[in-house]
């Protein structure tokens, strides 16, 4: 069965230093990988998605992530940290489930962002 | 916009009662996904439905309903069999050529 592992369950680090969020996967053939971003209250929304070809990812708000499949991890990461980027973030592979598409999510990291 | 909606986006029930949250898209999505969030625990699948008619249990569907008659409507019912039902709830559907999830802003539901 696949599974998402993020190890780091809070992160806080300081605005303007730069980002990098931890994720691992288990998965039996070429993942698609998935990085969601989400507010307090609210829905997820996309920041990346990796799917194949280049391993180096870019997406929204300034993110990116690399897909290293011999250590089977996905990070996130970002140069310079603005307080708007406080939130929750998930990382999800898939697809999964015969004749179907499931995404598998991992259990989020939280940032906080210090002024 | 096109997008996902979600109501309510705040229910209180009492212990014994039914309630259904609604989830609605004008998106054109085939496929559907009801998803449980609690703290620390991220998305758990509830019931993913891939086409009109059709729907299949996800990982911790004991003790909630769906049905899927419209294209454009998923609604969840969560029953009084469903022992810890306080949490939020995200309804989904998936990008017909982008393997995205799309999702709504979510139903939190408390029981008293």
């Amino acid at each position: 069965a696949q599974s998402v592992t993020q190890p780091d369950i809070h992160i806080t680090v300081s605005e303007g230093a730069s980002l990098e969020l931890r994720c691992n996967y288990s998965y039996g053939a070429t993942p698609y990988l998935f990085w969601y971003v989400q507010s307090p209250g609210q829905g997820l929304q996309l920041l990346l998605k990796y799917f194949s070809g280049d391993t180096l990812v870019q997406g929204i708000k300034g993110f990116e992530a690399e897909f290293k499949r011999s250590q089977s991890s996905f990070n996130l990461r970002k140069p310079s940290v603005h307080w708007s980027d406080a939130a929750e973030y998930f990382c999800a592979v898939g697809p999964s489930g015969a004749g179907s598409y499931q995404l598998t999510f991992g259990k989020g990291t939280k940032l906080s962002v210090i002024p | 916009d096109g997008g996902i909606t979600q109501s309510p986006k705040y229910l209180f029930r009492k212990e014994g009662q039914n309630v259904t949250l609604s989830c609605e898209q004008n998106l054109n999505h085939d496929a559907m996904y009801w998803y449980r969030q609690d703290p620390g625990q991220g998305l758990r699948l509830i019931y993913y439905s891939q086409i009109v008619n059709d729907f299949q249990k996800g990982d911790i569907a004991e003790g909630y309903s769906v049905s899927r008659e419209k294209k454009e409507s998923f609604p969840l019912t969560v029953t009084s069999a469903q022992k810890n039902p306080t949490a939020f709830y995200l309804c989904a559907s998936l990008g017909q050529n982008t393997g995205e999830l799309f999702f709504g802003e979510g139903s939190r539901l408390t029981v008293l």
